[in-house]
């Protein structure tokens, strides 16, 4: 079956930093992928998306490209604030599979210090 | 609109006891999902519906149990709590069965069974 491997935290990084979160999948055919970003206390909510590959996601100043060939989705941001603080998952919803059924990753939380 | 909302935000039972997570929706979306989220194993789908009268099981549906009556509600019964349930329950919804659509996510209910 489908199944999404991040990589795991916690991740903790200063201000302004470089941040990269690996994601890899194994699915078939065609799957949409999602970064999905949880802030404490809160419900999940989509942070960018890809729905082809070599599509790229981007959004508040992070990205992710679809990678087929490396069936990959890594997220990364230039320079992250403290604000960017909060769990980050992977997931994808399968070509069959539609948007009612995503397959998340473990979820990488990252601390953003001063 | 209020998106996806879910009552209660906390809740705690004893084993054996019986109850049901509240799950709404006013956007119109035709599909619904529940999802629990457990430290280091992300979030896992339990029930989902594609319409109003249609459910089906996702990857951990055991113990619980879901009906849908309408588009706007998706209730989640428990019923005969064990300590295993204890765990965050997350509602989401999406607009159609398009791969590439996003899911909106509740807030979240919290529950503890001793």
């Amino acid at each position: 079956g489908n199944s999404v491997t991040q990589m795991e935290g916690p991740v903790t990084l200063s201000e302004e930093a470089f941040l990269t979160i690996n994601c890899t999948y194994t699915a078939t055919g065609y799957p949409s992928l999602f970064w999905y970003v949880q802030y404490p206390g809160e419900g999940l909510q989509l942070l960018l998306k890809a729905t082809k590959a070599d599509d790229k996601g981007s959004n508040k100043g992070f990205e992710a490209t679809y990678r087929k060939e490396t069936t990959s989705f890594h997220l990364e941001k230039g320079s992250v604030q403290v604000s960017d603080s909060a769990v980050y998952f992977c997931a994808l919803s399968g070509e069959k599979g539609g948007s009612e059924k995503l397959v998340f990753g473990k979820g990488t939380k990252l601390t953003v210090n001063p | 609109n209020a998106g996806v909302t879910q009552t209660p935000k906390f809740q705690v039972l004893k084993t054996g006891q019986s109850m049901t997570l509240q799950c709404a929706q006013d956007m119109n979306h035709e599909y619904m999902s529940w999802y629990r989220q457990d430290p280091g194993m992300g979030l896992r789908l339990i029930h989902y519906s594609v319409g109003a009268g249609i459910t089906d099981q996702g990857e951990v549906p055991n113990g619980y149990n879901v009906s849908r009556s309408t588009t706007e509600d998706f209730p989640l019964r428990l019923l005969s709590a064990a300590p295993s349930q204890t765990s965050v329950y997350f509602c989401a919804s999406s607009y159609r069965r398009d791969s590439g659509r996003e899911q909106f996510f509740g807030p979240g209910t919290r529950l503890t069974v001793l």
